[in-house]
């Protein structure tokens, strides 16, 4: 069955650095999310992608995260200057379908640390 | 704004009872509700979810789900708990604006399901 990856699993930095997230969706999927999970806390939503544009962000979603579609497969979200509030659990998203109501399947998520 | 709320932090059951997580929602339109299931250090596996249709809704690992419009809820069910179905459960629905095929997902705190040998 196909899945959604996404590396690095763990990835401690220093506050400050910048960070990108890889995550290869599932490859016949048209919309790409990034949602993040504070350690004991809910999952929220991020951003939204498609057709290589945002379609929705989130407050939480300010000037220093950025997300791309590189190549035809990966899909990164970019921290470009991380603060310790930014530790968390970052999952990435992907569904296939145009009427808003099929699943999404989400990747195993990456461990983000800042130090 | 969409929300669902999940009342319990934790429920307990032992194994070969039934079980049910609780889950009820605030929406304005039509509800598209959703259940993730998180294991350990993994991602969130989908279960089922409800469109529209009968309001007893099959999912994966003999999870089923009631919706229920009058009482806003869409608990989760099972008519006999495995040890393996522990983890943490989340309830969803849909928050996004029109007939589009954007769809942020608002998730409840999650509930914790624990079930005894």
């Amino acid at each position: 069955e196909p899945e959604v990856t996404q590396t690095p699993s763990h990835q401690v930095t220093q506050m400050g650095q910048e960070v990108i997230l890889r995550c290869v969706p599932i490859s016949n999927h048209l919309y790409f999310y990034w949602y993040r999970q504070i350690l004991g806390q809910k999952v929220e939503f991020l951003v939204s992608f498609y057709n290589n544009e945002i379609s929705e962000k989130s407050e939480i979603f300010d000037d220093q995260f950025s997300v791309e579609r590189p190549d035809g497969s990966n899909f990164t979200l970019k921290i470009r200057s991380t603060k310790l509030e930014d530790s968390a659990m970052y999952f990435c998203a992907s569904q296939w379908g145009l009427a808003g109501v099929d699943e999404q399947y989400f990747g195993p998520g990456t461990r983000l640390t800042v130090t | 704004a969409q929300s669902v709320a999940q009342p319990e932090d934790q429920v307990n059951v032992a194994e070969g009872n039934p079980l049910t997580v609780k889950c009820t929602y605030s929406v304005s339109g039509n509800p598209y509700l959703f259940w993730y299931v998180q294991y350990p250090n993994r991602g969130l596996q989908f279960l089922l979810k409800y469109i529209t249709g009968d309001n007893l809704v099959k999912g994966s690992y003999g999870f089923e789900a009631e919706f229920n419009k009058s009482q806003t809820s869409f608990h989760l069910k099972k008519p006999s708990a495995l040890v393996s179905d522990s983890a943490l459960y989340f309830c969803a629905v849909r928050d996004s604006v029109g007939n589009t095929g954007f769809q942020k997902l608002v998730f409840g705190t999650g509930t914790r399901l624990l079930v005894s040998p």
